[in-house]
């Protein structure tokens, strides 16, 4: 139990293009889901909090403009990388806070190269 | 400003051999603790969590927590070569934090065969 999913798990685009990342927790609600990036070799960084029906909130020094998140339902939350540069390639995860309970579960990452 | 420390490492320890993972954290009001396991170029994956003061079991793994000292460890027993990853300690923010989780830095694990 408690999957997530991301999709796609890769993607190379050109610079400038805009990039939609999508998060489901497939055998659970999920009324917060929450936004990572990762580069190599460093930490996870949180970009935003997305909660279920409402705008998202971002973490200081992020570009709400450029990363827009919908969180539509219970089981979906997207991340969309708009105008996206080459220093936007990184690793980004999602998580998935299940209902009721304090535990987040990640999805598997999405790799985006920005060429 | 709530805060996580661990020891990054590398820790390294012999196949079958105890691995001992320490955390402490800054906020005394919290209640979640999570240990997470992040292979390299690979997303967290929960391995334990545990809300209450004492030991939880799950298999080869032990969390255990000290409230009063601010403490939270995971051993691994009969540690295995696959076990050789980051582990990460994190803490719930709670709802006034936006049930953020505070995560330490990681400690990186190497079990050698």
């Amino acid at each position: 139990g408690a999957v997530v999913s991301q999709h796609p798990s890769r993607v190379i685009c050109k610079s400038g293009t805009s990039v939609k990342i999508e998060c489901r927790s497939l055998d659970f609600q999920a009324t917060t889901m929450f936004w990572y990036r990762q580069f190599p070799k460093q930490s996870l960084m949180l970009m935003a909090t997305s909660n279920e029906g409402s705008k998202a909130t971002y973490e200081q020094g992020v570009e709400k403009d450029k990363f827009l998140i919908n969180h539509a339902s219970l089981t979906l939350s997207t991340l969309t990388v708009t105008s996206a540069h080459p220093e936007d390639s990184s690793f980004y995860i999602c998580s998935a806070r299940l209902y009721l309970t304090d535990t987040q579960y990640f999805g598997p990452g999405t790799r985006l190269t920005v060429l | 400003q709530k805060e996580v420390e661990q020891n990054s490492g590398p820790l390294s320890v012999p196949e079958g051999a105890i691995a001992s993972l320490n955390c402490t954290y800054s906020d005394r009001g919290s209640q979640s603790f999570f240990w997470y396991r992040q292979y390299s170029g690979k997303s967290p994956e929960l391995i334990m969590f545990i809300y209450s003061n004492g030991d939880k079991e799950d298999g080869r793994f032990t969390a255990q927590l000290n409230k009063a000292s601010q403490y939270v460890s995971l051993l691994i027993r009969d540690s295995q070569p696959s076990d050789s990853a980051t582990y990460l300690c994190a803490v719930d923010g709670g709802s006034e934090y936006g049930n953020k989780l505070v995560f330490g830095a990681g400690t990186i694990l190497r079990v050698k065969s």
